[in-house]
């Protein structure tokens, strides 16, 4: 079974160019997840999809980020213009179940992390 | 509001010593805890989580944490460290809004095993 896929794995942009980010959960997984890390501090929640739908969105640093979720299946972030605050590393995470609340009381669900994509603006 | 605080941000660790990387929380409900790890290059993985039940919480390739409630800790060990746990740890708690959760993480601790 794929895991979660995400693409580009890396990506240098100056500042003030359009980045997109891609992900791809786990085939059959409703609940999508996006997170990003600044060099050294914690891992900070962006947004939560359930299917297409934008469940929670109340980490999106600013409207210069707009991530979309087409059909309920991959995901994308796109930063437009990107500063040179928005680098790091983008983590997205998916998980099987309508509710995300039973992730985490079933024994046998967690969320499944991609391996980021490492965002550098210049 | 929930938070996580990572008191380390870097530990240097022989191998096969023991090793403690520490964890407290801030939350004024009840919590899920978990731990997870990130070696380079790869994504995220769950090494332990505490749902309710037993404080004492064990975990894959040998690690258990404790809950502790009285300290709202929870506390990741290991009897005897390897080369290969050598990676990033993070220790997270849930938080709630509208039916549905996230996950509050900490800043990471890197954990160096050394020969």
């Amino acid at each position: 079974e794929a895991g979660v896929t995400q693409f580009p794995s890396h990506s240098v942009i100056e500042k003030g160019q359009t980045v997109t980010l891609r992900c791809d959960p786990i085939s059959g997984h409703d609940n999508l997840y996006w997170y990003r890390r600044v060099m050294g501090k914690e891992i900070k929640f962006l947004l939560h999809f359930v299917k297409e739908s934008k469940q929670d969105e109340s980490g999106m640093p600013n409207n210069r980020f707009l991530a979309e979720r087409t059909g309920g299946t991959y995901s994308t972030l796109k930063v437009q213009p990107a500063e040179l605050e928005d680098s790091g590393v983008y983590f997205c995470a998916s998980s099987q179940g309508l509710r995300a609340r039973s992730i985490f009381r079933q024994t046998n669900e967690k969320l499944f992390f991609g391996s980021g994509t490492q965002l550098s603006v210049l | 509001a929930q938070s996580v605080t990572q008191l380390d941000s870097q530990v240097p660790v022989f191998e096969e010593a023991p090793v403690e990387l520490r964890c407290n929380y801030s939350s004024s409900v009840s919590v899920y805890l978990f731990w997870y790890v990130q070696y380079p290059n790869q994504g995220l993985q769950l090494l332990l989580k505490y749902l309710s039940g037993s404080t004492l919480v064990k975990g894959i390739n040998g690690f258990e944490a404790e809950f502790n409630k009285s300290q709202t800790s929870f506390h990741l060990r290991k009897p005897s460290v390897h080369i290969s746990d050598t990676a990033e740890y993070f220790c997270a708690v849930s938080s709630f809004s509208g039916g549905y959760n996230k996950l509050i993480f900490g800043a990471g601790t890197r954990l160096a095993v050394h020969p």
